[in-house]
Protein backbone atom coordinates (compact mmCIF):
# COMPACT_ATOMS: atom_id res chain seq x y z
CA UNK A 1 0.00 0.00 0.00
CA UNK A 2 1.13 3.54 -0.93
CA UNK A 3 3.11 5.70 2.05
CA UNK A 4 3.84 9.16 3.12
CA UNK A 5 7.13 8.75 4.14
CA UNK A 6 8.93 11.74 6.63
CA UNK A 7 12.32 12.12 7.68
CA UNK A 8 14.21 12.28 10.27
CA UNK A 9 12.04 10.76 12.60
CA UNK A 10 13.34 12.81 15.33
CA UNK A 11 15.41 15.99 15.25
CA UNK A 12 16.91 17.69 18.19
CA UNK A 13 17.94 21.13 17.33
CA UNK A 14 19.09 24.59 19.37
CA UNK A 15 16.90 27.16 19.82
CA UNK A 16 17.40 29.91 17.25
CA UNK A 17 18.73 27.35 14.78
CA UNK A 18 16.62 26.38 11.20
CA UNK A 19 15.39 22.86 10.91
CA UNK A 20 14.06 21.02 7.43
CA UNK A 21 11.68 18.92 7.82
CA UNK A 22 10.84 16.45 4.55
CA UNK A 23 8.01 14.15 3.20
CA UNK A 24 7.68 12.20 0.53
CA UNK A 25 4.01 12.77 -0.38
CA UNK A 26 2.12 9.82 -2.25
CA UNK A 27 3.08 9.81 -5.92
CA UNK A 28 -0.45 10.75 -7.68
CA UNK A 29 -1.71 12.82 -4.63
CA UNK A 30 -2.01 16.28 -5.55
CA UNK A 31 -2.48 18.32 -1.94
CA UNK A 32 -0.17 18.18 0.52
CA UNK A 33 -0.34 19.19 4.44
CA UNK A 34 1.76 19.94 7.24
CA UNK A 35 0.07 19.08 10.77
CA UNK A 36 1.62 19.20 14.21
CA UNK A 37 0.90 18.00 17.52
CA UNK A 38 2.38 19.26 20.68
CA UNK A 39 2.58 16.47 23.46
CA UNK A 40 -0.40 16.28 25.22
CA UNK A 41 -3.02 18.06 22.77
CA UNK A 42 -4.72 18.22 19.58
CA UNK A 43 -3.32 17.34 15.96
CA UNK A 44 -3.32 21.02 14.66
CA UNK A 45 -3.25 22.26 11.00
CA UNK A 46 -0.39 24.55 9.76
CA UNK A 47 -0.53 24.77 6.08
CA UNK A 48 -1.86 23.18 2.62
CA UNK A 49 -0.31 22.79 -0.65
CA UNK A 50 -1.24 22.77 -3.90
CA UNK A 51 -0.61 23.38 -7.61
CA UNK A 52 2.79 24.83 -6.10
CA UNK A 53 1.34 27.54 -4.01
CA UNK A 54 0.16 27.55 -0.61
CA UNK A 55 -3.78 26.86 -0.67
CA UNK A 56 -4.37 27.66 2.92
CA UNK A 57 -2.53 28.37 6.20
CA UNK A 58 -3.09 28.25 9.77
CA UNK A 59 -2.41 31.44 12.06
CA UNK A 60 0.54 28.99 13.62
CA UNK A 61 1.74 29.19 10.17
CA UNK A 62 3.81 32.52 10.60
CA UNK A 63 6.66 34.05 8.92
CA UNK A 64 9.28 31.81 10.43
CA UNK A 65 7.66 28.66 8.65
CA UNK A 66 7.43 27.88 4.81
CA UNK A 67 6.93 25.48 2.91
CA UNK A 68 8.42 23.67 -0.57
CA UNK A 69 7.88 21.01 -3.83
CA UNK A 70 11.42 21.22 -4.61
CA UNK A 71 11.91 18.60 -7.27
CA UNK A 72 8.24 17.30 -7.93
CA UNK A 73 8.82 14.56 -5.48
CA UNK A 74 9.92 16.15 -2.02
CA UNK A 75 7.26 18.30 0.33
CA UNK A 76 9.50 20.09 2.96
CA UNK A 77 8.77 22.76 6.19
CA UNK A 78 11.27 24.61 7.17
CA UNK A 79 11.63 26.39 10.50
CA UNK A 80 13.66 29.16 10.15
CA UNK A 81 14.54 30.65 13.76
CA UNK A 82 13.14 27.44 16.02
CA UNK A 83 11.70 28.24 19.83
CA UNK A 84 11.00 25.84 22.53
CA UNK A 85 7.58 25.74 21.94
CA UNK A 86 8.13 24.87 18.39
CA UNK A 87 8.62 21.09 19.84
CA UNK A 88 6.05 18.44 18.76
CA UNK A 89 5.40 15.85 16.10
CA UNK A 90 4.99 17.01 12.58
CA UNK A 91 3.08 14.63 10.71
CA UNK A 92 2.62 15.33 6.43
CA UNK A 93 -0.30 14.00 4.87
CA UNK A 94 -1.11 14.26 1.32
CA UNK A 95 -4.68 13.61 -0.59
CA UNK A 96 -6.84 13.23 -3.62
CA UNK A 97 -9.50 15.59 -4.94
CA UNK A 98 -11.95 13.05 -5.42
CA UNK A 99 -11.89 10.69 -2.49
CA UNK A 100 -10.97 13.49 0.15
CA UNK A 101 -9.40 10.98 2.79
CA UNK A 102 -5.80 12.06 3.73
CA UNK A 103 -2.49 9.59 4.51
CA UNK A 104 -0.46 10.98 7.01
CA UNK A 105 3.19 10.15 7.42
CA UNK A 106 4.36 8.23 11.00
CA UNK A 107 5.87 11.77 11.34
CA UNK A 108 9.34 13.63 12.35
CA UNK A 109 9.10 14.38 16.01
CA UNK A 110 11.29 17.53 16.63
CA UNK A 111 12.59 18.55 19.70
CA UNK A 112 14.22 22.29 20.45
CA UNK A 113 16.34 22.26 23.57
CA UNK B 1 -15.27 27.80 14.21
CA UNK B 2 -15.60 23.99 13.80
CA UNK B 3 -14.87 22.56 17.48
CA UNK B 4 -14.63 18.57 17.46
CA UNK B 5 -14.90 16.69 20.66
CA UNK B 6 -14.83 13.43 21.50
CA UNK B 7 -16.22 11.02 24.64
CA UNK B 8 -15.02 9.71 26.57
CA UNK B 9 -11.05 11.00 27.08
CA UNK B 10 -10.21 7.30 27.96
CA UNK B 11 -12.01 3.72 28.63
CA UNK B 12 -10.53 0.75 29.55
CA UNK B 13 -12.44 -2.31 28.86
CA UNK B 14 -11.95 -6.37 28.81
CA UNK B 15 -11.27 -8.14 26.44
CA UNK B 16 -14.27 -9.06 23.78
CA UNK B 17 -16.56 -6.38 25.35
CA UNK B 18 -18.34 -4.38 22.23
CA UNK B 19 -17.74 -0.52 22.50
CA UNK B 20 -18.62 3.23 21.26
CA UNK B 21 -16.58 5.85 20.78
CA UNK B 22 -18.37 9.30 20.47
CA UNK B 23 -17.49 12.45 18.19
CA UNK B 24 -19.61 15.74 18.01
CA UNK B 25 -18.84 18.67 15.76
CA UNK B 26 -20.44 21.88 16.06
CA UNK B 27 -20.94 22.79 12.36
CA UNK B 28 -22.70 20.59 10.33
CA UNK B 29 -21.23 22.07 7.01
CA UNK B 30 -18.66 19.16 6.74
CA UNK B 31 -17.23 17.27 3.22
CA UNK B 32 -16.22 14.17 5.20
CA UNK B 33 -15.21 12.92 8.58
CA UNK B 34 -12.30 10.72 9.50
CA UNK B 35 -11.30 8.04 12.42
CA UNK B 36 -7.90 7.79 12.40
CA UNK B 37 -5.70 5.18 15.29
CA UNK B 38 -2.66 6.80 16.78
CA UNK B 39 -0.48 4.64 18.95
CA UNK B 40 1.82 6.10 21.52
CA UNK B 41 4.68 8.28 19.92
CA UNK B 42 3.51 7.08 16.59
CA UNK B 43 1.43 8.59 13.24
CA UNK B 44 -1.92 8.08 12.27
CA UNK B 45 -3.57 5.90 10.62
CA UNK B 46 -6.77 6.51 8.43
CA UNK B 47 -9.44 3.62 9.73
CA UNK B 48 -12.59 4.91 8.17
CA UNK B 49 -13.89 7.89 5.66
CA UNK B 50 -17.72 8.59 6.09
CA UNK B 51 -18.23 11.38 2.87
CA UNK B 52 -21.43 13.76 3.57
CA UNK B 53 -23.98 11.81 2.12
CA UNK B 54 -22.98 8.72 4.15
CA UNK B 55 -24.69 7.10 6.80
CA UNK B 56 -21.74 4.74 7.61
CA UNK B 57 -18.99 2.71 6.50
CA UNK B 58 -16.94 -0.62 8.10
CA UNK B 59 -14.20 -2.18 7.75
CA UNK B 60 -13.87 -5.59 9.47
CA UNK B 61 -14.26 -5.39 13.20
CA UNK B 62 -15.26 -1.17 12.82
CA UNK B 63 -18.32 0.43 11.79
CA UNK B 64 -18.26 4.15 11.99
CA UNK B 65 -21.40 6.03 11.38
CA UNK B 66 -22.39 9.84 10.57
CA UNK B 67 -25.01 11.88 11.70
CA UNK B 68 -24.84 15.05 10.02
CA UNK B 69 -27.63 16.85 10.79
CA UNK B 70 -27.25 16.30 14.40
CA UNK B 71 -23.22 16.95 14.13
CA UNK B 72 -22.34 13.06 15.71
CA UNK B 73 -20.49 10.10 14.62
CA UNK B 74 -19.93 7.08 16.53
CA UNK B 75 -16.83 4.18 16.17
CA UNK B 76 -17.82 0.47 17.32
CA UNK B 77 -15.77 -1.69 17.90
CA UNK B 78 -17.03 -4.99 18.26
CA UNK B 79 -15.36 -7.85 20.30
CA UNK B 80 -11.84 -5.65 21.21
CA UNK B 81 -8.68 -7.01 21.71
CA UNK B 82 -5.41 -6.21 22.85
CA UNK B 83 -4.20 -5.03 20.00
CA UNK B 84 -7.05 -2.62 19.39
CA UNK B 85 -5.60 -0.53 22.73
CA UNK B 86 -4.70 3.18 21.26
CA UNK B 87 -6.14 6.76 21.17
CA UNK B 88 -8.62 6.83 18.52
CA UNK B 89 -8.94 10.52 16.63
CA UNK B 90 -12.02 11.83 14.72
CA UNK B 91 -11.50 14.89 12.40
CA UNK B 92 -14.02 16.57 10.19
CA UNK B 93 -12.54 18.41 6.60
CA UNK B 94 -14.55 21.56 6.28
CA UNK B 95 -15.86 23.07 3.12
CA UNK B 96 -14.34 21.70 0.07
CA UNK B 97 -12.02 19.54 -1.28
CA UNK B 98 -9.03 21.73 -0.09
CA UNK B 99 -10.61 22.06 3.88
CA UNK B 100 -7.99 21.26 6.71
CA UNK B 101 -9.05 18.65 8.56
CA UNK B 102 -10.08 19.70 11.94
CA UNK B 103 -8.73 17.00 15.14
CA UNK B 104 -10.62 16.24 18.62
CA UNK B 105 -8.28 15.10 21.00
CA UNK B 106 -8.84 11.49 20.84
CA UNK B 107 -10.32 8.69 23.06
CA UNK B 108 -7.57 6.52 24.81
CA UNK B 109 -8.88 3.09 24.37
CA UNK B 110 -7.42 -0.12 26.67
CA UNK B 111 -8.63 -2.95 25.98
CA UNK B 112 -7.18 -5.46 28.85
CA UNK B 113 -6.63 -8.88 28.84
Amino acid sequence: EPEVTQTPSHQVTQMGQEVILRCVPISNHLYFYWYRQILGQKVEFLVSFYNNEISEKSEIFDDQFSVERPDGSNFTLKIRSTKLEDSAMYFCASGQVDRGGYTFGSGTRLTVV
Amino acid sequence: KQEVTQIPAALSVPEGENLVLNCSFTDSAIYNLQWFRQDPGKGLTSLLLIQSSQREQTSGRLNASLDKSSGRSTLYIAASQPGDSATYLCAVRNGGSQGNLIFGKGTKLSVKP
